[in-house]
């Protein structure tokens, strides 16, 4: 059974337009929710987290939306580079010192085209 | 800063020998340790996590094992390797007693099991 899903596994966008990356979860126990970037061969690089008090987080080109009624997030990218292409994940996990596990969508592939 | 290094980068090992993969940490003090698998296709799938020495959870059965002989050194191993073994190993630490789990990953092992 998959707790966080994202369901698309590729994403092609111009440069300079809007990425979206989207994600679904299950669990409605998780609270907390993050997004890491990957290059082929490296590992996850963190980008940017939301905690459920909050709705909105912004990081310079970087937005996650956390929709909690739908159970859903999503990344923005705005304007995108042709640096950004890799692959995202989307990971969810519980607060509170002692929660250790982050769960993990299988990832999108995001390739901006120049 | 903190740095997380890991070796090798790359392996190539046939079925039924031993592995050993190894993962240490820089510029902090006690933290959780984790080792992730990434199969082709997949999400990151949570191996085994520590939060001090000689303290390893599993959380996926298997023929892996992890070990924690120093405070910032996190050791996978497997006494006979499988074809199922193949993938790509990374490991991430992250800040004890936070209330949000955000985990650091390192470059990664990509191992072939031939």
């Amino acid at each position: 059974d998959q707790q966080v899903k994202q369901n698309s596994p590729s994403l092609s966008v111009q440069e300079g337009r809007i990425s979206i990356l989207n994600c679904d979860y299950t669990n409605s126990m998780f609270d907390y929710f993050l997004w890491y970037k990957k290059y082929p061969a490296e590992g996850p690089t963190f980008l940017i987290s939301i905690s459920s008090i909050k709705d909105k987080n912004e990081d310079g080109r970087f937005t996650v939306f956390l929709n909690k009624s739908a159970k859903h997030l999503s990344l923005h990218i705005v304007p995108s580079q042709p640096g950004d292409s890799a692959v995202y994940f989307c990971a969810a996990s519980l607060s509170g010192a002692g929660s250790y596990q982050l769960t993990f969508g299988k990832g999108t592939k995001l390739s901006v085209i120049p | 800063s903190q740095t997380i290094h890991q070796w090798p980068a790359t392996l190539v090992q046939p079925v039924g020998s031993p592995l050993s993969l190894e993962c240490t940490v820089e510029g902090t003090s006690n933290p959780n340790l984790y080792w992730y698998r990434q199969a082709a296709g997949r999400g990151l799938q949570l191996l085994f996590y520590s939060v001090g020495i000689g303290q390893i959870s599993s959380e996926v059965p298997q023929n892996l094992s992890a070990s924690r002989p120093q405070d910032r050194q996190f050791i996978l191993s497997s006494k006979k390797l499988l074809l199922s073994d193949s993938g790509f190993y990374l490991c991430a630490w992250s800040v004890v007693d936070r209330d949000y789990n955000e985990q650091f990953f390192g470059p990664g092992t990509r191992l072939t099991v031939l």
